[in-house]
């Protein structure tokens, strides 16, 4: 089944304390992405990247990282986490070749204590 | 990157027909229109895309008029489980720079009454 994956589902966690959100995909696709979703401000993204150890800034990099060193598995590392970073975070993927259309996993809820 | 805006909220009764229009004034030559559906705590789901004039699958119809600066999502005969926000998206392909980078909006919430 074509999918993509995250993990952990939910997280608490407290300040400063590092973490690594899990992204995985089994379709293929160059593209891969990472949006944050907050009460009234929509899906905003956070990181793309095209292809492996290709990466670019979306519209809300601050205070994030990723890493493409394979192909299926684009990881969002937060080195040092904020109160502000408690959201709802979503995975992506899709092809670059033909239609548009993004594959969202099924997020994953972090709460920064 | 091309601005949508969309009306933040609709109601609708059960059967009826339901129209969601995205305005995106600057959208490029080259950027497709894609809707996607998103209900709560999940990821938003494709729903349709198209370039220009209408395109309809099993879901939805798509209406894209000539100057291509607004489109219009219809869905027919709602139902209680089409109640969720969608998103209209409109690609940012800058095929020189190589970048994919895509702006969602706030997105419609709509609620569908029995």
């Amino acid at each position: 089944e074509a999918q993509v994956t995250q993990n952990p589902r939910y997280l608490i966690t407290v300040t400063g304390k590092k973490l690594t959100v899990t992204c995985s995909q089994n379709m293929n696709h160059e593209y891969m992405s990472w949006y944050r979703q907050d009460p009234g401000l929509g899906l905003r993204q956070i990181y793309y990247s095209m292809n492996v150890e290709v990466t670019d800034k979306g519209d809300v990099p601050e205070g994030y990282k990723v890493s493409r060193k394979e192909k299926r598995n684009f990881p969002l590392i937060l080195e040092s986490p904020s109160p502000n970073q408690t959201s709802l975070y979503f995975c992506a993927s899709r092809t670059l070749a033909g239609e548009e259309t993004q594959y969202f996993g099924p997020g994953t809820r972090l709460l920064v204590l | 990157l091309a601005k949508t805006t969309q009306p933040i909220s609709m109601d609708s009764y059960e059967g009826q027909e339901v129209n969601i229009t995205c305005s995106h004034n600057n959208i490029a030559t080259n950027d497709y229109i894609t809707w996607y559906q998103q209900f709560p705590s999940q990821g938003p789901r494709f729903i349709i895309q198209g370039y220009k004039t209408k395109v309809t699958n099993e879901v939805a119809s798509l209406f894209i008029p000539a100057d291509r600066k607004s489109s219009t999502l219809s869905l027919p005969r709602v139902s209680l489980s089409d109640t969720a926000v969608y998103y209209c998206l409109v690609g940012d392909k800058d095929s020189g720079a190589g970048s994919y980078q895509l702006t969602f909006g706030k997105g419609t919430k709509l609620s569908v009454i029995p």
